[in-house]
């Protein structure tokens, strides 16, 4: 089964710090995606990486980044917490398959992050 | 990629009863995936179907697509209360991105 796993469950920050979440998948998936997940918004995605080195911008970017330096590890950086960004924040993985299909994604259990 | 509109939003039956939650959406797709989270955690892939499929089963879960209506049901059958969870539909139209939608809130009595 492919694990994707997120590096902390919880975690309290304050306004402007510099935030790092971490997510490692074992399933050598080329493609790895950060969304946040608010209530009655559902899923969106911030970030997504579909090879080392190589990130897009999702549909919510603006005040973060990412770093993809191995295949299977994909960072979300918050560049200075605001409290706007307190969410629960999901990682997930897939293969590319063909081109003119979407893959399942695999997702981490999520990190809940409350900015202070 | 394009955004699922799940219905209802939520949903609230006896268990031992049948669910039904349908998806929405507006442009031709290739696949259409089901999702589930329950509360606090990730998204569990459940089921996808091809745009040339009309019905598709795994286990208590039967999903139909129309692509002539643009929409897609996901059925649980003789539901538990371990079935209480999030469900989320995910049109597909290719390349790496998938859109959720808000999904529809199950909630299944004992």
């Amino acid at each position: 089964d492919v694990k994707v796993t997120q590096s902390s469950r919880y975690l309290v920050k304050r306004t402007g710090e510099k935030v790092f979440l971490e997510c490692v998948q074992d399933m050598d998936h080329e493609n790895m995606f950060w969304y946040r997940q608010d209530p009655g918004l559902g899923l969106r995605l911030i970030y997504f990486s579909y090879d080392v080195k190589m990130k897009e911008k999702g549909d919510i970017p603006e005040g973060y980044s990412v770093s993809r330096e191995k295949k299977e590890r994909f960072s979300l950086i918050l560049e200075s917490a605001s409290t706007n960004q307190t969410s629960m924040y999901l990682c997930a993985s897939s293969g590319t398959g063909t081109s003119d299909s979407n893959q399942p994604q695999h997702f981490g259990d999520g990190t809940r992050l409350s900015i202070l | 990629s394009q955004q699922g509109e799940e219905d209802p939003q939520a949903l609230s039956i006896q268990e031992g009863e049948n669910a039904t939650m349908n998806c929405s959406y507006k442009t031709s797709i290739n696949n259409l995936q089901w999702y589930r989270q329950n509360s606090g955690r990730g998204l569990v892939h459940l089921i996808l179907i091809r745009s040339n499929e009309r019905e598709k089963h795994s286990g208590r879960l039967r999903v139909t697509l129309d692509t002539s209506k643009k929409s897609s049901s996901l059925l649980i059958t003789a539901s538990r209360a371990a079935d209480t969870a999030s469900y989320f539909c995910a049109p597909g139209t290719g390349g790496f991105k998938t859109i959720f939608g808000a999904g529809t809130r199950l909630f299944v009595k004992a």
